[in-house]
């Protein structure tokens, strides 16, 4: 079974802080995604990444960035932590295949962050 | 840009009977993916059932099938004989053909399962 794993299921951080979001996947899947979920708007699209080193804008990357040195690890930044990016945070993994329909997106179990 | 609709913010069912969730999207491509995915309490996203636009037959997943409406841009889910375990949000979700395994998602529909 594939497994995609985030370091933190509940985390709470201050206004200003730095806050590292960690994912790490064993499928040796090419692709990851980070996405935020919020009550009323479903889920949205911060970052994604094809490969290693790779990284791309989603719907909503404002006040974040990504890091992508291995090809299971992908990691969501929030530079400095604002209150109004207090969320879920799920992260995913997918095969990179010719045929988007036959590579599933495999989701962590989330992190919820609380910004006070 | 593509948006996914889900207009039943929240539902609910006697346990055993038959529910329809709704979801319509747009998208001016004529070949693309539709995705439901099923979040229970846990919080682990589940894929439920997909369907290719190019396909006319409704798929099909046990429990689970799609009226799937190509020209009036309408994918429903229908869970047949509802059970408990299927209380969870469900998401409609839409793919691109040329999307890059990028999925813009709806913005859910809570179902309970009454016993």
């Amino acid at each position: 079974d594939v497994k995609v794993t985030q370091s933190s299921r509940y985390l709470v951080k201050r206004t200003g802080e730095k806050v590292f979001l960690e994912c790490v996947q064993d499928m040796d899947h090419e692709n990851m995604f980070w996405y935020r979920q919020d009550p009323g708007l479903g889920l949205r699209l911060i970052y994604f990444s094809y490969d290693v080193k790779m990284k791309e804008k989603g719907d909503i990357p404002e006040g974040y960035s990504v890091s992508r040195e291995k090809k299971e690890r992908f990691s969501l930044i929030l530079e400095s932590a604002s209150t109004n990016q207090t969320s879920m945070y799920l992260c995913a993994s997918s095969f990179r295949s010719s045929s988007s329909y036959n590579s599933p997106l495999h989701f962590g179990n989330g992190t919820r962050l609380t910004v006070t | 840009a593509q948006t996914v609709t889900q207009s039943q913010p929240e539902m609910s069912v006697q346990e055993a009977e038959t529910v329809t969730l709704s979801c319509t999207y747009d998208t001016s491509e004529s070949n693309y993916y539709l995705f439901w995915y099923k979040q229970p309490p846990s919080r682990q996203m589940i894929l439920v059932i997909r369907q290719e636009a190019y396909k006319q037959q409704n798929a099909t997943e046990n429990r689970f099938s799609v009226n799937f409406q190509k020209a009036a841009k309408s994918f429903s889910l229908k869970i047949s004989d509802s059970q408990l375990g299927d209380t969870a949000m469900y998401f409609c979700a839409f793919m691109g053909f040329f999307g890059n395994e990028k999925l813009t998602f709806g913005t859910g529909t809570r179902l309970t399962i009454i016993p």
